[in-house]
Order: structure tokens, then C-alpha cells, then sequence
């Protein structure tokens, strides 16, 4: 399978506990986003990376939330000291860019990780 | 910043009924509009997506767009819904002018009914 994946699917942790998420991404794409997604509700975007740049976090990555591009391929998200409105799930998308020849802004997306805070 | 809105929570029509999704967009300049499908408990599948030229985009599945920069709308349609088309359906848009992100709308659930 060639599309981008996420692991775990699901996590169940307790309140306090840290958790990480893992993407990889369409290989031969250079984007990678993150978005949270809360039920009843559309994606929300939570940062996004050019290689391994990270170029824009929203205001709502606090700074319990850290993402890492290292080698320019796959990305983690980590959460510290889960609380419960932390639950929700967290969708990862990249895309190709088109440089010169201006953005497609075709984002694929992975199946999600669902986290459970109790 | 973009934003999109999606009007309606949830469509219902009738198998073999014409279907149609409502979106409409805000943004400072040009838009680029997107639409993807999401089915229970799984990520975003891209639909499709206006860019630039013909207001009338052709997609995935059998559906269609159609830009209306007049209306500020892009209204997602399928001429015969399918039972396999009950799903939850967002809208898009991102601003050409260097923000990368992608807004979204809140979704619309589409039931089918046989």
C-alpha cells in the first residue's frame, strides 16, 4: 500500500499520560500535515512540514503538542500530559508541491489515529 | 482567513434521487475548493477539487462541482445517489496567496435512503 499510514489507530491512555503518533507519508511527497478532527466537526489544522521544516503551527498545537519531520519523511506527534478534551482523532495528510509551478494542494489522508484520554 | 460553510447537517434523498451538497467559501482572493468524503471511523478520501478554468469540475464516484464565483459556492452533486454514498462530506477551500493550510467545513452527513 502506498498511501499514507498512521500508527497506532487507537489509543486509550489515562489522563497525565503521554502519547506520540506516528505518519508516514506518500513517499515521494514533501508535505505532511496534521489535523485534529473532534466529533460533529470538520478537520482542524494543526501544523503542517516542507521536508523537514516545520512551517506554521496553528494556535491550537499549545505547548503540549510537539511535531517532528526529522529526516524529512515520516512525522511524529506527541502529546504531553493528555487531558481529556485531547480526545479526538488526529488525521495526517500530505501532499506533493509543485515549486515553481505553483502548489496542487491535493492533500491524501491516512485513516487517523482515535485517542481516548479517560 | 478562508472559511467555508456548509448550511445544511444532514441530507437525506432518496436512492436514485439527484443529490446535492452545499458549500460556500470566503477567502481573500482566488480559492482553490476541494471536497472529500468520509466514511465511518476512516480518513478523508479526496472527491475532487476547481483550481482554475471549466466551472463545472468532474470527480471521483460519479460526482461533480460546480463553482459559482458569483455565489461565492461550490455545490457538490451526483445526477443518481447511491445507498454506498451515505457518508460524511467536507468541503474546502485554501487561499492561493501562500497559506498553505486547508479550511474546512463542518461536514454534511448524507444519508441515501433505499
Amino acid at each position: 500500500d502506498t498511501g499514507v499510514s498512521q500508527d497506532p489507530r487507537h489509543k486509550i491512555t489515562k489522563r497525565g499520560q503521554n502519547v506520540t503518533f506516528r505518519c508516514d507519508p506518500i513517499s515521494e511527497h514533501n508535505r505532511l500535515y496534521w489535523y485534529r478532527q473532534t466529533l460533529g466537526q470538520g478537520p482542524e489544522f494543526l501544523t503542517y512540514f516542507q521536508n523537514e521544516a516545520q512551517l506554521e503551527k496553528s494556535r491550537l498545537l499549545s505547548d503540549r503538542f510537539s511535531a517532528e519531520r526529522p529526516k524529512g519523511s515520516f512525522s511524529t506527534l506527541e502529546i504531553q500530559r493528555t487531558e481529556q478534551g485531547d480526545s479526538a482523532m488526529y488525521l495526517c495528510a500530505s501532499s506533493e508541491y509543485g515549486g515553481g509551478t505553483g502548489q496542487t494542494g491535493e492533500l491524501f489522508f491516512g485513516e487517523g489515529s482515535r485517542l481516548t484520554v479517560l | 482567513a478562508q472559511s467555508v460553510a456548509q448550511p445544511e447537517d444532514q441530507v437525506n434523498v432518496a436512492e436514485g434521487n439527484p443529490l446535492t451538497v452545499k458549500c460556500t467559501y470566503s477567502v481573500s482572493g482566488n480559492p482553490y475548493l476541494f471536497w472529500y468524503v468520509q466514511y465511518p471511523n476512516r480518513g478523508l478520501q479526496f472527491l475532487l477539487k476547481y483550481i482554475t478554468g471549466d466551472n463545472l469540475v468532474k470527480g471521483s464516484y460519479g460526482f461533480e462541482a460546480e463553482f459559482n464565483k458569483s455565489q461565492t459556492s461550490f455545490h457538490l452533486k451526483k445526477p443518481s445517489a447511491l445507498v454506498s454514498d451515505s457518508a460524511l462530506y467536507f468541503c474546502a477551500v485554501r487561499d492561493i496567496y501562500g497559506n498553505n493550510r486547508l479550511a474546512f467545513g463542518k461536514g454534511n452527513q448524507v444519508v441515501v435512503i433505499p
